[in-house]
C-alpha cells in the first residue's frame, strides 16, 4: 500500500525559506507513469496547488509562487522536497504532499503537516 | 478566488439526494477529466470520483460524478451523517501553461 508522509519544521519566520520533505513508501518513486506534487490548504481555506514534479525530476508550478519555490527528488532516498522562499503569514498552511497521475487525478495523500509562519 | 467554481454549501436529510456543482472553462474542465475529492475534518482529501466519472475501488456507489461542457456534478444518494464534509472538484488548467485547479470546497452538512 503506498503511503506518504511529511516531514519538517512546523514553524518557519517570515523571509526564511520553508523546507518539507515527503518520504514515499510502498512504492518506487521513480515510476514513469507518475507525478509527485504539493498541495497547501490555509486554515479555514481551500486547496491551493503549488507545483508538481516527474520522476526524472523536471517539475512546474503554480504561477502564485513559481518565483519562490523548487520540488526535487532524492531517489535514492525515495522522497521529494518542497522549498519555498521568502516566505510570510500568507504562506501559513497545512501542506500535503501527493501522487498524481501526469495531468490527471491526486489518488495518494499525506496525511499533511501544519507551517505556520511567523517570527 | 478559485479557478473552479462551488457553492460554498449544501444541506440535505439523511437518505436524501444532494449534487455539488463545479464550473470551470474550456481551459480546464472543458478540455480535462475532473476528480472529486472528499475531506473529513482535520484529514488529508480523498479521492471519490475520477476521470469524471469513475470511482476508485471502495467508493460506494452511492457517489457519482458527471460532466457537461465546462461544468462537472458530484451527486450523492443515500445521504449518511458520515457524508458529512468538505468536497471539492479538481482537474488541469492549460490556458497558459499546466496548472493544477481546484473549486473552492463546499461544505456538506446532513441534517
Amino acid at each position: 500500500q503506498l503511503q506518504l508522509q511529511e516531514s519538517g519544521p512546523g514553524l518557519v519566520k517570515p523571509s526564511e525559506t520553508l523546507s518539507l520533505t515527503c518520504t514515499v513508501s510502498g512504492a518506487s518513486i521513480s515510476g514513469s507513469r507518475y507525478c509527485w506534487g504539493w498541495i497547501r490548504q490555509p486554515p479555514g481555506k481551500g486547496l491551493e496547488w503549488i507545483g508538481s514534479m516527474y520522476y526524472s525530476g523536471s517539475a512546474y508550478y503554480s504561477p502564485a509562487v513559481k518565483s519562490r519555490v523548487t520540488i526535487s527528488v532524492d531517489t535514492s532516498k525515495n522522497q521529494f522536497s518542497l522549498n519555498l522562499s521568502s516566505v510570510t503569514a500568507a504562506d501559513t498552511a497545512v501542506y500535503f504532499c501527493a501522487r498524481h497521475i501526469s495531468g490527471s487525478y491526486w489518488a495518494y495523500w499525506g496525511q499533511g503537516t501544519l507551517v505556520t509562519v511567523s517570527s | 478566488q478559485s479557478v473552479l467554481t462551488q457553492p460554498p454549501s449544501v444541506s440535505a436529510a439523511p437518505g436524501q439526494k444532494v449534487t455539488i456543482s463545479c464550473s470551470g472553462s474550456s481551459s480546464n474542465i472543458g478540455n480535462n477529466y475532473v476528480s472529486w475529492y472528499q475531506q473529513l475534518p482535520g484529514t488529508a482529501p480523498k479521492l471519490l470520483i475520477y476521470d469524471n466519472n469513475k470511482r476508485p475501488s471502495g467508493i460506494p456507489d452511492r457517489f457519482s460524478g458527471s460532466k457537461s461542457d465546462t461544468s462537472a456534478t458530484l451527486a450523492i444518494t443515500g445521504l449518511q451523517t458520515g457524508d458529512e464534509a468538505d468536497y471539492y472538484c479538481g482537474t488541469w488548467d492549460l490556458s497558459l501553461s499546466v496548472e493544477g485547479v481546484f473549486g473552492g470546497g463546499t461544505k456538506l452538512t446532513v441534517l
